[in-house]
């Protein structure tokens, strides 16, 4: 199974908003509403910011937000601060025995 | 507060076994299934492995299928990777990763991973 398309890399200003792509196919984010995505700083594990395409994990900011279109999975974030900057990670549900696939990640820039 | 803490990673050759273990606190660790990702240097996340609560249902990463072993105690709260005829591009962080309650692609817990390194 191959790794979700990611860009690798995207960039924004402070306050800005800016949008990460996740491209799959119809056997995964096309078929399921099961869309993940996670942050991670550096040295540090993921963390969980929005599941099930558009929802978010208690504690999560609302400027963190989910939608899907076809096999292509999105994550905005608005407003942006410094502490956004990080790695972010999509995944999807595939099937029962292989479970998930993990996009190649996104490094997002604060300017 | 949830916990998960990995411990036995280290230095391996080629064609060694290493095993790690994942010791969960602060949730009832026998309800929930577990899961490992890792993470080579600098590379992103892969799944690897996945065991439900009961150790009656268990997946495998393609990668990994025939080399590593997933298991679990639930007396001792304890997850388990056993990693056999290891390979170069097995070098990674290995997490301890619990999934949320009601979604098991969600991972909503992980622990600050085990290091691998497969190297003669």
């Amino acid at each position: 199974q191959s790794a979700l398309t990611q860009p690798a890399s995207v960039s924004g200003s402070l306050g800005q908003s800016i949008t990460i792509s996740c491209t799959g196919t119809s056997s995964d984010i096309g078929g399921y509403n099961y869309v993940s995505w996670y942050q991670q700083h550096p040295g540090k594990a993921p963390k969980l910011m929005i599941y099930d395409v558009s929802n978010r994990p208690s504690g999560v900011s609302n400027r963190f937000s989910g939608s899907k279109s076809g096999n292509t999975a999105s994550l905005t974030i608005s407003g942006l601060q410094a502490d956004d900057e990080a790695d972010y990670y999509c995944s999807s549900y595939i099937n029962t025995f292989t479970l998930v696939v993990f996009g190649g990640g996104t490094k997002l820039t604060v300017l | 507060d949830v916990r998960l803490v990995e411990s036995g990673g280290g230095l391996v050759q080629p064609g060694g076994s290493l095993r790690l273990s994942c010791a969960a606190s602060g949730f009832t660790f026998s309800t929930h299934s577990m899961n490992w990702v890792r993470q080579a240097p600098g590379k992103g996340l892969e799944w690897v492995s996945y065991i439900n609560s009961g150790s009656t249902t268990i997946y495998y990463a393609d990668s990994v299928k025939g080399r590593f072993t997933i298991s679990r105690d639930n007396a001792k709260n304890s997850l388990y990777l056993q990693m056999n005829s290891l390979r170069v591009e097995d070098t990674a962080l290995y997490y301890c990763v619990r999934p949320m309650a009601t979604r098991e692609e969600s991972f909503d817990y992980w622990g600050q991973g085990a290091l691998v390194t497969v190297s003669s």
